[in-house]
Order: C-alpha cells, then sequence, then structure tokens
C-alpha cells in the first residue's frame, strides 16, 4: 500500500521569501502524484500534478514541485511568496489503476503561514 | 459551470443520533468520493461511486456508508454517531471512468462540518 509523508506540519516565513514543502512517498508501484492547497472555510483545490514526462512540473500561483524517484520526493516550492499564499498543503498519491479503481492517498498537511 | 455542492455546511449532532449528508457533483462528473478531515488524522478516504457504484472503500466501520443515485449526485450516512466522528467531511467528483483513466483531478466542495456532542 502507498503512504505519504509530509515532513513539517507548520512553515512559517517571510513575505517574499523562498518556500519549500518537503513530501515523501512510499509505493511498490508507479505512482501519480498531486499537491492540493486548502485555504481557510473551502475544500482543496488542485495547485500541480506529476503523471509522466518531465520531472519538473509547473502549477497555478507560481508553484512547482520536483518528482525524484531516486529519493522518493515530490517537494513543492516557490521562488517568492505571498501573504495570499497561508494556507494548508496537501501531498496526495495515486496508484496505477488495477482492477478498475483507485483512491488518492494525502499526507497530513503542511500548514503554511506567510508573514509581512 | 457550478462546482460540487455539499449541505448542509454545518451540522450538530449528539452522539447515538445518524447524520445523513449529501453532495450534488459539477455536471457531467460520474465519479464521486467522500472523505474525512480531521486534525489528527488529516484526509481519510471513505469511498468512491461511479455510476450508483460503489468501487472502492476505505479503512472505516460499517456505520459510515453511502449510495449514489442516478443523477450522479451521492449520500453518505453515519449511524450511531460517536465523538470522534466529528470532522470535515469533503466529496469530491471527478470526470474519472474507471478502467479508462487515472483519477486527474479531483474538484472538491466545501465540505460539511459535522459537531458530535
Amino acid at each position: 500500500a502507498q503512504s505519504v509523508t509530509q515532513l513539517d506540519s507548520q512553515v512559517p516565513v517571510f513575505e517574499e521569501a523562498p518556500v519549500e514543502l518537503r513530501c515523501n512517498y512510499s509505493s511498490s508501484v508507479s505512482v501519480y502524484l498531486f499537491w492540493y492547497v486548502q485555504y481557510p472555510n473551502q475544500g482543496l483545490q488542485l495547485l500541480l500534478k506529476y503523471l509522466s514526462g518531465s520531472t519538473l512540473v509547473k502549477g497555478i500561483n507560481g508553484f512547482e514541485a520536483e518528482f525524484n524517484k531516486s529519493q522518493t520526493s515530490f517537494h513543492l516550492r516557490k521562488p517568492s511568496v505571498h501573504i495570499s499564499d497561508t494556507a494548508e498543503y496537501f501531498c496526495a498519491v495515486s496508484t496505477t489503476r488495477q482492477g478498475g479503481s483507485e483512491k488518492l492517498v494525502f499526507g497530513k498537511g503542511t500548514k503554511l503561514t506567510v508573514n509581512p | 459551470k457550478a462546482g460540487v455542492t455539499q449541505t448542509p455546511r454545518y451540522l450538530i449532532k449528539t452522539r447515538g443520533q445518524q447524520v445523513t449528508l449529501s453532495c450534488s457533483p459539477i455536471s457531467g462528473h460520474r465519479s464521486v468520493s467522500w472523505y474525512q478531515q480531521t486534525p489528527g488524522q488529516g484526509l481519510q478516504f471513505l469511498f468512491e461511486y461511479f455510476s450508483e457504484t460503489q468501487r472502492n472503500k476505505g479503512n472505516f466501520p460499517g456505520r459510515f456508508s453511502g449510495r449514489q443515485f442516478s443523477n450522479s449526485r451521492s449520500e453518505m450516512n453515519v449511524s450511531t454517531l460517536e465523538l470522534g466522528d466529528s470532522a470535515l467531511y469533503l466529496c469530491a467528483s471527478s470526470a474519472n471512468i474507471p478502467g479508462q483513466a487515472i483519477n486527474e483531478k479531483l474538484f472538491f466542495g466545501s465540505g460539511t462540518q459535522l459537531s458530535v456532542l
């Protein structure tokens, strides 16, 4: 079974600073990787996804992530954060389809707080 | 296009009661998934439905059940509520068709915040 570990439960940073949110996964089969963002009192929105191809994936709001198969990581980065990036970020993994259905397995989330 | 709609937004129940939550997916989406979100456990998968059939189920007790209607709307039911069932319940829909493509993108509703007293 696959699992996702988000190493930091909270990350405080100052506005315009760079940020990296770490995500490691474990799976015995090929995986598809996702980052979702949850703003207060809202559902989750997809930031970016890795399905195949280039290991550097660019998403919305200036975020990007790099898939590293040897380190089983999919860290999320942004070179310069804004106050509006304050939210909770979830890394998720989905395995290749086997038997007709699959589900996303989420990490426990990282709360990013951007301070002025 | 309207997003995923969940009702009610907030719900307060007492132990032992049962509750039904509703989810209307994005028009045209036939796949609906449910997740439980708590501060301690994070997001945990409950079940997934497609064309009125449960396709996948998470590790939750039988008190948690769901169904999907012919118009793709879905409901989940929790019977004999316990204090630990207090959580944000999120519904997500996708255009995913089992057997044809991976679950590329889920569209989430804002959730139903359930408080069990």
